[in-house]
């Protein structure tokens, strides 16, 4: 199995700052046909089912702020947060759509300081 | 608008069984892969399983073999995910996500049901 191993597990930013997530596959998930990685990010608020904010690692999903961004390559992700908001507090999970059993990293619980 | 909507919340005890369903709307059911995953309190998200709506065909995760089956209806667009012999720690909320073309193996998760809470208590 892909292991996918998120760091830090917990992140405290102020306001308007930035918010930096890293998320490490265990083998390489990428997609040689289109030369992509199949990373997807996701944003799950309490008592809500997670959100998709990224996929191929780097495309945000229509309608998520332009202030999260992914990037990466090889075996090394991160989500990047430019300027955090109050809204932005929730906890957020990377995912590998590569093979089966898709996996998930453990979390990472952000807050604002 | 695609729309994933789950069956209500359940209460099992130990060794019972629990079936699940997933009724989709607004895109063609048998277009995408249908996955389910789990949430058990204040934890992460663990992978269940997969099924393809168009041929019925499933893939699991290797620890719930055995234990899980997915099914689906396609005259009303329902996925089902049935778990047995249920033990306290399958105590959990259970996700439908909708994942990537039929056409295509890889796919992201990008619509999600609300959610079914399953509670296995003595």
């Amino acid at each position: 199995d892909i292991v996918m191993t998120q760091s830090p597990d917990s992140l405290a930013v102020s306001l308007g700052e930035r918010a930096t997530i890293n998320c490490k596959s265990s083998q390489t998930i990428l997609y040689s046909s289109n030369k992509k990685n199949c990373l997807a990010w996701y944003q799950q608020k309490p008592g809500q089912p997670p959100k998709l904010l990224i996929h191929w690692a780097s495309t945000r999903e229509s309608g998520v702020p332009d202030r999260f961004s992914g990037s990466g390559s090889g075996t090394d992700f991160t989500l990047t947060i430019t300027s955090l908001q109050a809204e932005d507090v929730a906890v957020y999970y990377c995912q590998q759509y590569f093979t089966t059993p898709r996996t998930f990293g453990q979390g990472t619980k952000l807050e604002i300081k | 608008q695609v729309q994933l909507v789950q069956s209500g919340a359940e209460v099992k005890k130990p060794g019972a069984s629990v079936k699940v369903s997933c009724k989709a709307s607004g895109y063609i059911f048998t277009s995408y892969y249908l996955h389910w995953v789990r949430q058990a309190p204040g934890q992460g998200l663990e992978w269940m399983g997969t099924i393809n709506p168009r041929s019925g065909s499933t893939t699991y995760a290797q620890s719930f073999q055995g234990r899980v089956t997915m099914t689906r209806d396609t005259s009303t667009s329902t996925v089902y995910m049935e778990q047995s012999s249920l033990r306290s720690d399958d105590t959990a909320v259970y996700y439908c996500a909708r994942g990537g073309s039929i056409l295509m193996w890889f796919g992201e998760f990008d619509h999600w049901g609300q959610g079914t809470l399953v509670t296995v208590s003595p």
